[in-house]
């Protein structure tokens, strides 16, 4: 069974500081990977995709993957309330079908 | 660029009777996956098509569940004799190329109520 699994939390972090999310996969054959915002009552909004390890910047957001671990993390600088959401992250392994983890709560304090 | 849609986005329906659900996926997209997701719990994958085929459906209940994506027109999500444990918040989503690392996106979702 293909699994992506993810803290469900909630993590609390101060307006300000920097709130790390973490997802590990068990499939190792996983290409690309996915990180996805989704607010209460509303659906699933991209935040970044990665496929190479390393690093991927964008704004406040910071994806990284280690595929030797199977290890895929989401860092957000700066955080704000706004930034309060459930986090989800995803897994496909180049086949047709994604693999979501059950999604990690944030809440950003102010 | 319209994005996805959705409709209806609420849905209400008694124990027994049919719930069909629709989606046209964004511009230019010609593939459609469903999803389903309870209160409190993640994604969970129910069916992948592209027009006029199923290509995945391995996350579809065995029964009373099926899905169409038809030459022309939405797809649809059809729930016939529907029970109280299929409510939910039922996500469809379009990529443009459909295999990895082909991205997903978003529709705003139907959330199913069964009386």
């Amino acid at each position: 069974q293909k699994e992506v699994e993810q803290n469900s939390g909630p993590l609390s972090v101060p307006e300000g500081a920097i709130a790390s999310l973490n997802c590990t996969y068990s499939d190792r054959g996983s290409q690309s990977f996915f990180w996805y915002r989704q607010y209460s009552g509303k659906s699933p909004e991209l935040i970044m995709f990665i496929y190479s390890n390393g690093d991927k910047e964008d704004g406040r957001f910071t994806a990284q993957l280690n595929k030797a671990s199977q290890y895929v993390s989401l860092l957000i600088r700066d955080s704000q309330p706004s930034d309060s959401a459930t986090y989800l992250c995803a897994a496909n392994t180049g086949g047709f079908k994604t693999i979501f983890g059950a999604g990690t709560r944030l809440f950003v304090k102010a | 660029n319209a994005g996805v849609m959705q409709n209806p986005r609420h849905l209400v329906r008694r124990r027994g009777q049919e719930a069909r659900l629709r989606c046209s996926p964004m511009k230019g997209h010609s593939h459609v996956y469903w999803y389903r997701q309870l209160p409190e719990e993640g994604l969970k994958f129910m069916v992948y098509l592209q027009k006029e085929n199923i290509i995945d459906e391995s996350g579809m209940p065995k029964e009373r569940f099926s899905a169409e994506f038809p030459k022309e027109g939405p797809s649809i999500l059809r729930i016939q004799q529907v029970v109280r444990g299929d409510s939910a918040a039922y996500f469809c989503a379009s990529s443009p190329g459909g295999q990895g690392k082909d991205t997903q996106y978003f529709g705003p979702g139907t959330r199913l109520t069964v009386l």
